[in-house]
């Protein structure tokens, strides 16, 4: 595809379960974000991807929180034991280069709600 | 104090008017800038990066003052489509994160 795609679009969860939430970034981009954004508020830096490795995961707000990238290509932000708190918007977003002034494009991101 | 702070507004403003405001940013190490413009319930796209010299794109304008610690966004002739949330973006000369800021949401009325 042609955009950074995101799935589910939305995800409806019992609370304690496990989800995980897809992205596919936009081909031969390098580095891959993950956010979160609650009704109202701003984006929450979750972690970053360079290639497979992730420099920076300072964003997880707990160990109940972890993401992967296989093939410098699709991620999986896998949340467990999912907690009310949980419920927002996750947004990933992919850019080319590593600096400078390349813009990140984002995906239409998930809803969780987390029942 | 957040790397990177707006203020939320909203910035009520008359169809036609000329609407600014800034984002300051605490890590003296960012090193490049971005706006990005969000609809209610949408995912956020880039509006225009922000370059040393300042740049233009149409009605909209972005400044930098690496002095300072700030970035501005100037709408000229605001259309009622203007009307959404404006966030701030910084990325750091090192490593890769990209640090948004609050948002400043703008209601452009009749």
């Amino acid at each position: 595809g042609a955009g950074v795609s995101q799935s589910p679009s939305n995800k409806v969860t019992e609370k304690g379960k496990d989800v995980e939430l897809r992205c596919d970034p936009i081909s031969g981009h390098t580095a891959l974000y993950w956010y979160r954004q609650s009704l109202g508020q701003g984006l929450e830096f979750l972690i970053y991807f360079q290639g497979n490795s992730a420099p920076d995961k300072s964003g997880l707000p707990s160990d109940r929180f972890s993401a992967e990238r296989t093939g410098g290509s699709v991620s999986t932000l896998t949340i467990q034991r999912t907690q009310q708190e949980d419920s927002a918007v996750y947004l990933c977003a992919s850019s080319l280069a590593s600096s400078g002034n390349t813009e990140a494009f984002f995906g239409q991101g998930t809803r969780l709600t987390v029942v | 104090r957040k790397e990177v702070e707006q203020d939320p507004g909203p910035f009520n403003v008359p169809e036609g008017a000329t609407v600014a405001f800034n984002c300051t940013y605490s890590n003296s190490a960012s090193q490049s800038f971005f706006w990005y413009r969000q609809d209610c319930r949408k995912e956020p796209k880039l509006l225009m990066s922000v370059y040393s010299s300042g740049n233009e794109d149409g009605r909209f304008t972005a400044q930098l003052n690496r002095a300072s610690q700030y970035i501005s966004l100037l709408i000229r002739d605001s259309k009622l489509s203007d009307s959404a949330t404006y966030l701030c973006v910084a990325r750091r000369a090192a490593g890769n994160k990209l640090t948004f800021g609050g948002g400043t949401r703008v209601l452009v009325k009749p």
